[in-house]
């Protein structure tokens, strides 16, 4: 299994402000995945990010407001843009291995 | 119908006591099936993860998979008030760019001392 370390684990954030959240991984994988956690509900996919393209993103979000950068095989991180109150959520990066999924610790964002 | 069910909880019980939990899914690709354990504003840690049908054993917990029916359990064993948390059950399939993972919606256990 992968160790994988997000920074920040949690802030409070003002609304119409932007965040940028950092994941490292232990090793070198190929896909990195993003997803997003609403208070109560389940995990939703927001993009997976391959080292050296574009991240391809789930219907329902844009590169505008969730911008990602993958510079490198252990490196992600995930801007969440102009946020909101809505986007008040657990943040989770996550790693493919094995046929299953590996997760981070999470960052929870709490917008105000 | 949606891809993958779970009892929706909360589920409350003593310490000691036999505790189930159980997802029913609609899609016969699924191959890989995972019970996830999250503590409150945390990420989701790996309990347990099957191929194919049968039950696997891990200490106290236990994971069914009857593929037949599309339907996944995880028994815990001597529940301890450590296991207060909320789990979710995923299943892959694998798809054009590698597994696709479904999540289900998750169930609140607490573990009463």
């Amino acid at each position: 299994s992968a160790v994988i370390s997000q920074k920040p684990s949690r802030d409070i954030c003002q609304r119409g402000t932007s965040l940028t959240i950092q994941c490292q991984v232990d090793s070198q994988v190929t896909m990195m995945f993003w997803y997003r956690q609403q208070p109560g509900q389940s995990l939703t996919l927001i993009a997976t990010a391959n080292q050296g393209s574009e991240a391809t993103y789930e219907s329902g979000f844009v590169i505008d407001k969730f911008p990602i950068s993958r510079p490198n095989l252990t490196f992600s991180t995930l801007t969440v843009s102009n946020m909101s109150p809505e986007d008040s959520s657990i943040y989770l990066c996550s790693v493919e291995g094995g046929n299953t999924i590996y997760f981070g610790e999470g960052s929870w964002l709490t917008v105000v | 119908q949606k891809e993958v069910e779970q009892d929706p909880g909360p589920l409350s019980v003593p310490e000691g006591a036999i505790v189930s939990l159980n997802c029913t899914y609609s899609n016969s690709a699924f191959q890989y099936f995972m019970w996830y354990r999250q503590y409150s504003r945390k990420g989701p840690e790996l309990l347990m993860y099957t191929y194919s049908s049968g039950n696997k054993e891990d200490g106290r917990f236990t994971a069914q998979v009857d593929k037949s029916s599309k339907y996944i359990s995880l028994f815990i064993r001597d529940s301890q008030p450590s296991d207060s948390a909320t789990y979710l059950c995923a299943m892959s399939s694998t798809g054009n760019y590698g597994q696709n993972f479904v999540f289900g919606p998750g169930t609140r256990l607490s573990v009463l001392p």
